[in-house]
């Protein structure tokens, strides 16, 4: 079955560490996204890509950077970890617009120290 | 802009007791709209959705009506189940990719 996966699953890491989660995804879908949620802010988007070598800035995306080489990875780099970038952060990919829904992968829980 | 705003939670309900989650929106154009899950330690998962005016999303009992003159999208279930305990999100896609989110309302159900 298609799917999408997220490694790690749970990271702890240094203020000032640069760190990389991945993301990839079966479906050959052309778009990919990546969230962070925290408490009280629900979903918001850091990062998104509508196909190989596009990049988009979303609403938060200070202090985090994405590259697409191929269509199924979409990793999210952390350039210079900070305590505020402790959450928990989501990939997901979508086929087309309209109402085509997203779908999610598990996450990966973050902790900067 | 386009935004989502659903009520607040945390929502604690005894079993078999009726929900309601209220979701309205602002949007640019036409909207399709959307109600996703999270169950504890877990990705979001799509719950029902609906693309244009007067359309009904329905799932595993839940029901949803996107009403153009209100701006809404509520959630509702007849009666509700502990299995039914997770956070909700009410979420809108217009033109373009972009998914626009509601901060998410958690839900107990209590036997």
């Amino acid at each position: 079955d298609a799917e999408i996966t997220q490694s790690p699953r749970h990271k702890i890491t240094e203020t000032g560490r640069q760190v990389t989660l991945a993301c990839h995804q079966t479906w050959n879908h052309n778009n990919m996204f990546w969230y962070r949620q925290d408490l009280g802010h629900g979903l918001r988007l850091i990062h998104y890509s509508y196909g190989v070598q596009d990049t988009n800035k979303g609403e938060v995306s200070d202090g985090y950077s994405v590259s697409r080489s191929n269509t199924e990875d979409l990793p999210l780099t952390l350039e210079s970890a900070a305590s505020s970038q402790t959450s928990v952060y989501f990939c997901a990919s979508r086929p087309g617009q309209g109402g085509d829904e997203q779908y999610f992968g598990p996450g990966t829980r973050l902790t900067v120290t | 802009g386009n935004s989502v705003t659903q009520m607040e939670g945390p929502v604690t309900l005894s079993e078999e007791a009726f929900l309601t989650i209220n979701c309205t929106y602002t949007a640019t154009g036409y909207p399709s709209l959307f109600w996703y899950v999270q169950y504890p330690g877990e990705g979001l998962q799509l719950l029902l959705k609906a693309t244009k005016a007067d359309d009904k999303g329905s799932n595993k009992g839940f029901e949803a009506t996107y009403r153009k003159e209100t701006t809404s999208f509520h959630l509702e279930k007849g009666s509700v189940q502990v299995s039914d305990s997770a956070v909700y999100f009410c979420a809108l896609s217009v033109s373009g990719n972009q998914f626009y989110f509601g901060t998410g309302t958690s839900l107990t159900v209590i036997p």
